[in-house]
């Protein structure tokens, strides 16, 4: 029984469409994570949410809202796709609160925007 | 700006033998370390983690050392097995459970 789920695991889109990916976690954690893994294999952090509150916004563009309908879901919704939004999405949950919480990752959507 | 670094993309270590993967970092407020381990078309999973008080932590095959004053850690992993074969990435926070990444070192363990 997988622990972070992430649906799809992968999306081919045109540039301008939306699109919406999914997340789920059933390890009864308070605090998911939304990162992006670029070109470059650089894991950045994008959003973190508590207990269905945002927590994290790392200067993303608005294009970019995640949506947490209760805590167990983190669903990231992006707008007019462009294509540097290719790349690889993870989600992650933790116990959260503070540091030193380990964080427990999604098996990634690969996005390609065309 | 790159807080986290891996300055070797990629290591090639015979089985049996010592890995060693190395991390270097920037801000002087990270007290936390952990390090992921990631297979191919799966998320990274964790391995490993230390903090700022302690300059050793171990765990079966794998031993994380920090050295704070050189804002360095290093992952030793003895013996070398092929399953270990992947992507290892760095990851630090400081006051908050926010993690910065390495970029990862690709370790390769052949027979």
């Amino acid at each position: 029984d997988t622990a972070v789920s992430q649906t799809p695991k992968y999306l081919v889109t045109q540039m301008g469409n939306d699109k919406s990916i999914k997340c789920e976690q059933n390890l009864g954690h308070d605090t998911m994570y939304w990162y992006k893994q670029d070109s470059k294999k650089f894991l950045k952090i994008m959003f973190s949410y508590n207990n269905k509150e945002l927590i994290i916004n790392e200067t993303v563009p608005n294009r970019f809202s995640p949506k947490s309908p209760d805590k167990a879901h983190l669903n990231l919704h992006i707008n007019s796709l462009e294509l540097g939004d290719s790349a690889v999405y993870f989600c992650a949950s933790s116990r959260g609160g503070s540091r030193g919480n380990i964080q427990y990752f999604g098996a990634g959507t690969r996005l390609s925007v065309l | 700006d790159q807080q986290v670094k891996q300055n070797s993309p990629s290591l090639s270590v015979q089985e049996g033998r010592i890995s060693i993967l190395n991390c270097d970092y920037t801000n002087s407020m990270f007290d936390y370390f952990l390090w992921y381990k990631k297979y191919p078309a799966e998320g990274p999973t964790f391995l490993i983690s230390i903090s700022s008080i302690k300059d050793k932590n171990e765990d079966g095959r794998f031993t994380v050392f920090l050295n704070k004053s050189a804002k360095h850690l290093s992952l030793h992993i003895v013996p070398s097995q092929p399953g270990d074969s992947a992507v290892y990435f760095c990851a630090a926070s400081g006051s908050t459970d926010k993690l910065i990444f390495g970029t990862g070192t690709r370790l390769q363990v052949f027979p």
